[in-house]
């Protein structure tokens, strides 16, 4: 079984320009929520995908969107780049939401670094 | 709005002793509420619910719906147990959600 993966580990970007980063789902999972991490904060929901649809969304701008492929992968999408932008961006699979948390838990990628200059 | 509080950064003991890292939250329903743990240059990962009520590598947590609280405990801490703990909730809308307090380093020194 493959665990979630992200891509890239970290990157660099300036204010303004636009970004996108990658995720794949664990085996089985047709799932996919981003979390944004700010230093020394806890991880905060910026929207899920279930079934390449989005399902619920966090407080985030529209300048933050997403996409979920059939094979259950998904991008995070984030344009006009600002400084507070800077942070972790973690990307966690689960295998279906309407399982409800009793038997839905979410499991983490390692997560990519953005720093916004 | 919901929220979940984590008044310790950090938590700093001996090897030996107990611990217990504070967890409130406000929630107007039925939350379902969780300990996530991450050790060092690891990703996060689950630590327990409070639905299986089960212990984990010796820790507990107790929902107490009254002092809206989900201490996590554990009696004799080990070094092994140095990590990033987040206390979560969810259950706030369809899609399970997960909304993280700001997380409490626990240290065990030897």
């Amino acid at each position: 079984e493959t665990g979630v993966t992200q891509s890239p580990t970290h990157l660099i970007k300036t204010r303004g320009q636009q970004v996108t980063l990658r995720c794949s789902s664990q085996s089985g999972h047709n799932t996919v929520s981003w979390y944004q991490q700010a230093l020394g904060q806890g991880p905060q929901f910026i929207f899920q995908y279930y079934r390449e649809e989005e399902n619920g969304r966090g407080n985030f701008p529209p300048r933050f969107s997403g996409l979920q492929f059939p094979n259950y992968s998904s991008e995070l999408n984030v344009n006009a780049l600002e400084l507070d932008d800077s942070a972790l961006y973690l990307c966690a699979s689960s295998s279906d939401w309407l399982l409800g948390t009793d038997d839905n838990e979410q499991f983490f990628g390692p997560g990519t670094r953005l720093t916004v200059l | 709005a919901q929220r979940v509080t984590q008044p310790e950064k950090l938590l700093s003991v001996f090897k030996g002793a107990p611990v217990e890292l504070k967890c409130n939250y406000s929630y107007s329903g039925s939350p379902e509420l969780f300990w996530y743990v991450q050790y060092s240059r690891q990703r996060l990962q689950l630590l327990l619910r409070h639905i299986s009520r089960e212990s984990i590598k010796g820790f507990t947590a107790d929902l107490n719906k009254g002092e809206t609280s989900f201490h996590l405990k554990k009696p004799f801490a080990q070094e092994e147990d140095s990590a990033m703990y987040y206390c979560a909730l969810s259950g706030v809308d369809s899609s399970y959600k997960l909304i993280f307090g700001s997380g409490t380093r626990l240290l065990v020194r030897p």
